[in-house]
């Protein structure tokens, strides 16, 4: 089945450490996207990326970097200049017909 | 992408249909009203979505004023599997990259 696998569901990290997130889609979309989501709250635009090679900041880049050198990867790293990276990551990729489809998403703790 | 308005919560009991609003004024005309709903700690999940004529699908059907300025999700029949936050969100056509503006959205609770 085409889907959205994002990993690893939990994450820990130690203060000071930049971690990867995985996300990796086998729907051959072009566009793919990072949110953070906080508890209560709604989605935050990360990074967008419309096609390989390419990619845009969204509404809070800052401590985040992100690569799309493969249309079906778009990982996600949380650098250490991330002040408050405790959070809920969501990647979606977008389509032609029904437009978003979301991972399950990783939950990342800082410890 | 155009902004949207929702209820911050709504409580529906289980069996009856559940009707969910959705403001935005400011849509463009060749912007769609998508709907997405997201049941704890999962990735949001496509419902449904509509340029300016009603749409229906077997999770729901959306209605959209003539001035497009609202509208409405209905669930039929709210199950307490519906139980969920709802997202209206408007943004350009399918297969357009572009961003997608999540709100809080609306705190749907469904009960016995």
């Amino acid at each position: 089945d085409g889907g959205i696998t994002q990993s690893p569901k939990y994450l820990f990290r130690k203060e000071g450490q930049n971690v990867t997130l995985s996300c990796e889609q086998n729907l051959n979309h072009d566009a793919m996207y990072w949110y953070r989501q906080d508890p209560g709250q709604g989605l935050r635009l990360i990074y967008y990326s419309q096609i390989v090679n390419d990619f845009q900041k969204g509404d809070i880049a800052e401590g985040y970097s992100v690569s799309r050198e493969k249309k079906e990867s778009f990982p996600l790293t949380v650098t250490s200049a991330q002040k408050n990276p405790t959070a809920f990551y969501l990647c979606a990729s977008r389509g032609q017909i029904y437009g978003y489809t979301f991972g399950s998403g990783t939950r990342l703790t800082v410890v | 992408d155009a902004k949207t308005t929702q209820p911050t919560s709504m409580d529906c009991a289980e069996g009856r249909a559940a009707n969910l609003p959705c403001n935005h004024s400011t849509i463009s005309g060749n912007e769609y009203v998508y709907w997405y709903r997201q049941i704890h700690s999962q990735g949001p999940q496509y419902i449904i979505h509509g340029l300016k004529n009603n749409e229906t699908n077997e999770m729901a059907s959306l209605i959209i004023t003539e001035d497009r300025k609202s509208s409405t999700l209905i669930l039929p029949h709210a199950t307490l599997r519906d139980t969920a936050v709802y997202y209206c969100i408007v943004s350009l056509p399918p297969g357009t990259a572009s961003k997608l503006t999540f709100g809080t959205g609306t705190r749907l609770q469904v009960t016995l």
